[in-house]
């Protein structure tokens, strides 16, 4: 069974940019989480979508958003990039149905803005 | 809100030989999931090991185990005949559980981390 999947794995932006990161659940999940891994900053929580909906929302300027298709996949976008965003984003998913509500995570998309 | 605290940033072992990694957490809930992840060099973050705060067993994943003292919000990691490959960053998380209600649920809250280096 595939496990959670990312795209693109590696991508350099200019500051100003935008860019969209993608992911596509493991089968089964309807819940999608994005987390910023910065360095030095340990890992934040960005947004977590679950049956099309946006459920929950970290400490993130409005620059950050994203959204959920109907097949559960997802999309993280970030408007006007500053340098500082600059991370590991990772993308998780999770059943509800599935007792324990364990978190399983993709390898990450690595974002470099200059 | 919930805050879950790694006070080890560093630690190293011989291998073959047991460490355990220290995770302390502040909740008000009764009810919620504690997690330990392993992030090895490539940046994948493993699941390792989860505990329900409902049961008091300790859970167990082969040479992982754990100690949780509930009224001591405590969650260690043991990691027994450590091998070459546990060399990674470990991370301890806290969860409530999705359907807990109020706007952290669903979410994982992360520790700072502990880099722990297996020595052959």
């Amino acid at each position: 069974e595939a496990g959670v999947t990312q795209s693109p794995t590696h991508l350099i932006k200019t500051r100003g940019q935008q860019v969209t990161l993608r992911c596509s659940p493991i089968s089964g999940h309807t819940s999608v989480y994005w987390y910023q891994q910065a360095l030095g900053l340990g890992l934040q929580f960005l947004l977590w979508y679950d049956e099309g909906e946006e459920r929950n929302r970290g400490n993130f300027p409005p620059r950050f958003s994203g959204r959920q298709f109907p097949n559960y996949s997802s999309e993280l976008n970030v408007n006007a990039l500053e340098l500082e965003d600059s991370a590991l984003y990772l993308c998780a998913s999770s059943s509800d149905r599935i007792p324990g509500n364990t978190i399983y995570f993709g390898e990450g998309s690595w974002l470099t803005v200059v | 809100a919930q805050t879950v605290t790694q006070s080890q940033p560093e630690m190293s072992v011989q291998e073959a030989e047991t460490v355990t990694l220290s995770c302390t957490y502040d909740t008000s809930e009764n009810n919620y999931y504690l997690f330990w992840y392993k992030q090895p060099p490539s940046r994948q973050m493993i699941l390792v090991i989860r505990q329900e705060a409902y049961k008091q067993q300790n859970a167990t994943e082969n040479r992982f185990s754990v100690n949780f003292q509930k009224a001591a919000k405590s969650f260690s990691l043991k990691i027994s005949d450590s091998q070459l490959g546990d060399t990674a960053m470990y991370f301890c998380a806290f969860m409530k559980p999705s359907n807990a209600g109020g706007t952290s649920y669903g979410k994982l809250t992360f520790g700072q981390g502990t880099i722990l280096t297996v020595h052959p």
